[in-house]
């Protein structure tokens, strides 16, 4: 069965400090996500992507988060610089598009010293 | 602005007895509804969905839900609970076409009871 692949898995940084996150998803899906996931809540999405075009970054904290996905498959998500709220799960999914499900990869647990 | 509500942050069962857990949400029109379990340290895996149709609706592991109009709810339910169910249920929102981001709510930690 396909799957959303994420790595790393989990990643260990100081504050100030540039991190990036990288997501491959189920191939031809042509919409993929970033959610973002503060323990004790439900993920938040930070950005969509509509094959390489950004369809809503309206939640992505633009003066040190960025993303892309250059060639419309896989993408990178990254903190520059890294701070302590920024502790969190992040959430790579991706979909078939127009009402289709959303399937998500395992996540990367960053934790922000 | 749509929002979805679980009221429960924290629910404990005894393995074999039944299982209901409660979500509402705001929306103007006919929403598409999804229930998410996510294991700890792991994604979220779907379980079920509702985008219209029959009103109850069946997913994987024996669950299922019942979407109600007139109470804006949409609450999840398994007749006999097993000791691996417990885990993370989130339920979200999306409005369909292009723009299918999903709203989730906060969350209900499921534990259960040898």
């Amino acid at each position: 069965e396909a799957e959303v692949a994420q790595s790393p898995r989990y990643k260990i940084t100081e504050k100030s400090q540039a991190v990036a996150f990288w997501c491959d998803p189920i191939s031809g899906h042509a919409t993929l996500y970033w959610y973002r996931q503060i323990l004790g809540q439900g993920p938040e999405l930070l950005v969509q992507f509509q094959d390489e075009s950004v369809v809503d970054d309206s939640q992505l904290p633009k003066d040190r988060f960025s993303a892309e996905r250059l060639k419309g498959v896989d993408s990178t998500l990254k903190i520059q610089p890294a701070e302590l709220g920024d502790s969190a799960m992040y959430l790579c999914a991706s979909s078939p598009g127009g009402a289709g499900i959303q399937y998500f990869g395992a996540g990367t647990r960053l934790s922000v010293l | 602005a749509q929002s979805v509500t679980q009221p429960d942050i924290h629910i404990t069962v005894s393995e074999g007895a039944s299982l209901e857990l409660r979500c509402n949400y705001s929306y103007g029109a006919t929403p598409y509804l999804f229930w998410y379990v996510q294991s700890p340290g792991q994604g979220l895996q779907l379980l079920l969905k509702y985008f219209s149709g029959d009103t109850l609706v069946q997913g994987i592991k024996g669950f299922e839900a019942e979407f109600k109009r007139s109470q804006s709810s949409f609450n999840l339910r398994k007749p006999s609970v097993h000791w691996s169910d417990a885990a993370e249920y989130f339920c979200a929102v999306a409005r369909g076409g292009a723009t299918n981001k999903l709203i989730f709510g906060t969350g209900t930690l499921l534990a259960v009871q040898p």
